[in-house]
């Protein structure tokens, strides 16, 4: 089992280009989530999705775009990259049942920067 | 979902229990508490969670307080490893929008 696998691990972007964010998971997860990290701040949540060609928005959505049209891969699109936008971006992932808890699974990170 | 207070930093001791604690005083009767850890740029990892009674895995307990407005994480012998930063969240169960809330946690540095 890989987990939770993320691509790239490191990008610069000149401001004004566009990319994507890979991520993949072998866990068969329901739930899969976008996360950015700025220095020193807490995660926040960019995008989620709560099953296969399902997305939604979470709490800092705008200059991102996401995909999910297979099961196991969670796209993260920044189609005019920003300065704003340099930050280390989390992918995870879980499994989601009623009335049971199951944890959130990272992968390691992609560090992004924008020039 | 209730907002979490932590402090910003601790220091422990190797080998000593480490004591981080949390603050939840708006928490809502079906919300857990959960204790997520980020070592040095890696992505969180998920540590322990409970409702109202104490919990013990094989990391970490959690203690509750009985009026369930505060909890500590208990790491009982605390090592090099262990240094991180620590986040306490509070959400409600699973099946309704399972989004983690990150603050910007306690940053535990355990010292020889």
């Amino acid at each position: 089992n890989a987990g939770v696998t993320q691509t790239p691990k490191f990008r610069v972007l000149k401001t004004g280009q566009s990319m994507t964010l890979l991520c993949a998971q072998d866990m068969n997860h329901e739930y899969m989530y976008w996360y950015r990290q700025d220095p020193g701040m807490g995660l926040r949540l960019i995008h989620y999705s709560v099953g296969e060609g399902t997305t939604a928005k979470g709490e800092v959505p705008d200059g991102y775009n996401v995909s999910r049209l297979k099961k196991q891969n969670f796209l993260l699109g920044l189609e005019s990259a920003a300065p704003s936008q340099t930050s280390v971006y989390f992918c995870a992932s879980s499994y989601e049942g009623q009335g049971k808890f199951h944890e959130q699974y990272f992968g390691p990170g992609t560090r992004l920067t924008v020039t | 979902d209730a907002k979490t207070t932590q402090p910003t930093s601790m220091d422990c001791a190797e080998g000593r229990a480490a004591n981080l604690p949390c603050n939840h005083s708006t928490i809502s009767g079906n919300e857990y508490v959960y204790w997520y850890r980020q070592i040095h740029s890696q992505g969180p990892q998920y540590i322990i969670h409970g409702l109202k009674n104490n919990e013990t895995n094989e990391m970490a307990s959690l203690i509750i307080t009985e009026d369930r407005k505060s909890s500590t994480l208990i790491l009982p012998h605390a090592t090099l490893r262990d240094t991180a930063v620590y986040y306490c969240i509070v959400r409600p169960p699973t099946g309704t929008a399972s989004k983690l809330t990150f603050g910007t946690g306690t940053r535990l540095q355990v010292t020889l």
